[in-house]
């Protein structure tokens, strides 16, 4: 079945540095990859997602890459602000009939 | 809240009782998931439905069982079998006509006392 590890664990960095999460994921049949953030105490909520048809996904301070030949894909944070601090999930999923599989989660720390 | 509500959001239970949490969603979602959130260890899924009175077993369904008898419910026991069931558990559903967003309930936090 799919497995998606997500690298690093944690990862600290100072408000207005840029972040990235990597995400790899096993079944070469995968075709959706969302990214969720869950803030402390909270639900996980879909920040961004990405389908195999497209290289490349921006949506105002946060991007996503997928490389379908590594079977890798990445969040990429600009600009990063306090409240940027949070968990962050990345999954991958087969189809509509298929499970949502998740990564580990990555604690994400913006130092003000 | 998203149109998908998890009760309670504590739960305490003595070790040899079974508890049943409840999960609601008024989306029309067809998929629905169960998802255990432990420090360290992300999302892992215990049981997921796509369609009403059917559902699979996930990663880590030893010592749970589910029902889906109403689209609108899929509620999740844990059994004196589960070994450690204390832990954040996460409930969530997507439309399946294609790949979308899932949306998460706020969660059950259950403890054994």
């Amino acid at each position: 079945g799919e497995n998606v590890e997500q690298h690093p664990s944690t990862l600290s960095v100072q408000e207005g540095d840029s972040a990235v999460i990597k995400c790899t994921y096993s079944d070469s049949a995968s075709n959706y990859f969302p990214w969720y953030k869950q803030e402390l105490g909270k639900r996980p909520q879909l920040i961004i997602d990405i389908r195999s048809n497209v290289g490349e996904k921006k949506d105002q301070r946060i991007a996503v890459t997928l490389n379908k030949t590594a079977k890798h894909f990445s969040l990429h944070i600009t600009e990063t602000q306090p409240e940027d601090s949070a968990v962050y999930f990345c999954a991958a999923q087969k189809s509509v009939w298929n499970k949502l599989v998740f990564g580990a989660g990555t604690i994400l720390r913006v130092k003000s | 809240d998203g149109g998908i509500t998890q009760s309670p959001k504590y739960l305490f239970r003595k070790e040899g009782q079974n508890v049943t949490l409840s999960c609601e969603q008024n989306l029309n979602h067809d998929a629905m998931y169960w998802y255990r959130q432990d420090p360290g260890q992300g999302l892992r899924l215990i049981y997921y439905s796509q369609i009403v009175n059917d559902f699979q077993k996930g990663d880590i369904a030893e010592g749970y069982s589910v029902s889906r008898e109403k689209k609108e419910s899929f509620p999740l026991t844990v059994t004196s079998a589960q070994k450690n069931p204390t832990a954040f558990y996460l409930c969530a559903s997507s439309s399946r006509e294609v790949n979308t967003e899932a949306f998460f309930g706020q969660g059950t936090r259950l403890t054994v006392v």
